[in-house]
């Protein structure tokens, strides 16, 4: 149980265009899910917390209108770069969190992205 | 500003040894600390969790203690195998308010046969 699955695993686009990467919960339904950053050989960096239905609330420093996180329902979030660049290029990983009692995030498998 | 510092060094051990990993930490007080692998191109997976008033946590050959006055927290895998060489991050939480998780940049475990 408590599998997260993320979609795409890879993803290779052009400067200036837009990707959407999707963080689902199976078997089991999301109250909170996370999006972070990891650079190579670097820890996870929390970009922001979503939770179903209400706005995502960002790190410092992490731009709203750059990475558009969209939380529609309690088994899927979603993170969109918008107008992607070299240096968004990046290992994107989504965690989710059903029990908030248990306090264990579930990972997804990560989403390379690679930005031409 | 909050810091979390894992042994920043690859650690190689052995095969059958056991194998410590150190997560210290400044300026946080979590309310909890967890303890997760990640494997190459992977997201982590989730290990063991400890709680600000547990010392010590045990599952199968993995114990995790916690000294929340030298801000410390020891991660142990006993009887060590090749298949247990990832990177082990440290997660702090406190759960005051929103959720938020701060990580460790991890150590490498590399075990010999």
């Amino acid at each position: 149980g408590a599998v997260v699955s993320q979609h795409p695993s890879w993803v290779i686009c052009k400067s200036g265009t837009s990707v959407k990467i999707e963080c689902r919960s199976l078997d089991f339904q999301a109250t909170t899910m996370f999006w972070y950053r990891q650079f190579p050989k670097q820890s996870l960096m929390l970009m922001a917390t979503s939770n179903e239905g209400s706005k995502a609330t960002y790190e410092q420093g992490v731009e709203k209108d750059k990475f558009l996180i969209n939380h529609a329902s309690l088994t899927l979030s979603t993170l969109t770069v918008t107008s992607a660049h070299p240096e968004d290029s990046s290992f994107y990983i989504c965690s989710a969190i059903g029990d908030l009692a248990k306090n264990i995030q579930y990972f997804g498998a990560g989403t390379r992205l690679s930005v031409l | 500003s909050q810091k979390i510092e894992q042994n920043s060094e690859a650690l190689n051990i052995q095969e059958g040894k056991t194998a410590t990993l150190t997560c210290n930490y400044t300026n946080y007080s979590p309310a909890y600390l967890q303890w997760y692998r990640q494997d190459p191109g992977r997201g982590p997976v989730f290990l063991l969790l400890i709680r600000e008033n547990e010392k010590e946590k045990r599952k199968e050959r993995l114990k995790v203690t916690f000294d929340t006055t030298l801000k410390q927290s020891l991660f142990h895998i006993t009887a060590s195998q090749p298949a247990d060489s990832a990177t082990y991050l440290c997660a702090l939480a406190r759960t005051s308010g929103t959720y938020k998780y701060i990580f460790g940049t991890g150590t490498r475990l590399k075990v010999l046969a």
